[in-house]
């Protein structure tokens, strides 16, 4: 069955560029569409953006400016960049496929 | 900006019956909505229940099930078990973006 492992790094000074990597294992990228997610401390689910294998992006109007979302269908991967972070961007990042299959989350902290 | 709707909290007894609700600020959520309902309970990743209104995943226990109800997406538990207590999040489309609502943390007592 299909798993999703993601990693980056956990911890950012502000104005950073936040990078997380999820890898599709059990399964390709065709077909499906994938996601990334965040739940900041203490606080509900937000939805950041989703890609599909042809490339085609949707991301939060909140954070559209500042959000990238990218495949690598040659690795069966899909990243996201977040640029410019603030202590507001501190959370847990979810992957996730058509959000029945999550990744185990990546805690980032944003300090100085 | 697009507001979702829960109720904060609920309480049910074991055994019990409980609806929970997701509304939306745009007006009544239709299937078109596609709606998505998670639990998350305590230092765990979400876990999907239900997706486009009704449909359950294979691991979604029987005792939940998903429909419209007066203009709302609704979560129905059925029978319930002290397991079930947990956060649970509904989530809506809106043409390209998705919003998930506030949750709604259900206690089991």
């Amino acid at each position: 069955q299909v798993q999703l492992q993601q990693w980056g790094a956990g911890l950012l000074k502000p104005s950073e560029t936040l990078s997380l990597t999820c890898t599709v294992y059990g399964g390709s990228l065709s077909g499906d569409y994938w996601i990334w997610i965040r739940q900041s401390p203490g606080k509900g689910l937000e939805w950041i953006g989703d890609i599909n294998h042809s490339g085609n992006t949707n991301y939060n109007p909140s954070l559209k400016s500042r959000v990238t979302i990218s495949v690598d269908t040659s690795k069966n991967q899909f990243s996201l960049k977040l640029t410019s972070v603030t202590a507001a961007d501190a959370a847990v990042y979810y992957c996730a496929r058509n959000f029945d299959i999550w990744g185990q989350g990546t805690m980032v902290t944003v300090s100085s | 900006q697009t507001v979702v709707t829960q109720e904060p909290s609920l309480t049910v007894s074991p055994g019990g019956t409980v609806t929970l609700t997701c509304a939306s600020s745009t007006g009544a959520v239709t299937s078109s909505y596609s709606p998505n309902w998670f639990q998350q309970k305590p230092g765990q990743t979400p876990r999907a229940l239900i997706y486009t209104t009704s449909n359950k995943h294979s691991w979604t226990p029987a005792r939940f099930s998903g429909s419209l109800l007066g203009g709302k997406a609704a979560l129905t538990l059925s029978g319930v078990q002290p397991e079930d207590e947990a956060e649970y999040y509904c989530l809506l489309y809106y043409g390209g973006a998705w919003v998930f609502g506030g949750g709604t943390k259900l206690t089991v007592l």
